[in-house]
């Protein structure tokens, strides 16, 4: 099975910063790639799919880029309410395995 | 508005049994396939399984195949999660969650608020 590894774990960044999340499949999996968002004690949301579409009602300072193995999560402008664990989840075929998730927080 | 609810969670015993269900609302649910994924307490997702519009095809994680069975009632709009042998180690919160269509795969773009399934003695 395909693993997806996630950098960093955690990271903690001052509000306005510029903060980049990486996702690299094990294996290639074109653009069939999915971000997500999970606020504490709050269920997941759906950010971003096909490696950059961004979902409807996502905020634009949300980005994401790569196909193949290598992908990023761009926040360009963190703010407060962005703090959250986000996750990377690939659907080329079963099983949809997620990334470890990256906690991010407020410095 | 599109809503997931699943039930069925609760406490049971190692070895045991249980059925969690999903009813589906505010979308044509017989044109979506739809999944399961589960979190134990301050871990991540972890997928579980998927079932394709009309019930044809499914897939497992290697971590619950032969002891979970997905399955759906597109009459009823109810996705349901049979859980047997189960372990320790399943304990967790499990969601339903809605993904694409047999068109458009845009990854899980609606979650229910997840029920919670304690294996202990």
């Amino acid at each position: 099975d395909i693993q997806m590894t996630q950098s960093p774990s955690s990271l903690s960044a001052s509000v306005g910063d510029r903060v980049t999340i990486t996702c690299r499949a094990s294996q290639g999996i074109s653009k069939s790639l999915a971000w997500y968002q999970q606020k504490s004690g709050k269920v997941p949301k759906l950010l971003i799919y096909a490696a950059s579409t961004l979902h409807s009602g996502v905020p634009s300072r949300f980005s994401g880029s790569g196909s193949g193995t290598d992908f990023t999560l761009t926040i360009s402008s963190l703010q407060p309410e962005d703090v959250a664990t986000y996750y990377c989840q690939k659907y080329n075929s079963a099983p949809w395995t997620f990334g470890q998730g990256t906690k991010v927080e407020i410095k | 508005e599109v809503q997931l609810v699943e039930s069925g969670g609760t406490l049971v015993q190692p070895g045991g049994s249980l059925r969690l269900s999903c009813a589906a609302s505010g979308f044509t649910f017989s044109s979506h396939w739809l999944h399961w994924v589960r979190q134990v307490s301050g871990k991540g997702l972890v997928w579980i399984s998927h079932i394709k519009t009309d019930g044809t095809i499914t897939n497992y994680a290697d971590s619950v195949k032969g002891r979970f069975t997905i399955s759906r009632d597109n009459a009823k709009n109810t996705l349901f999660l049979q859980m047997n042998s189960l372990r320790a180690e399943d304990t967790a919160v499990y969601y339903c969650a809605r993904g694409g269509t047999s068109s458009s795969i845009v990854g899980l773009d609606y979650w229910g608020q997840g029920t919670l399934v304690t294996v202990s003695s």
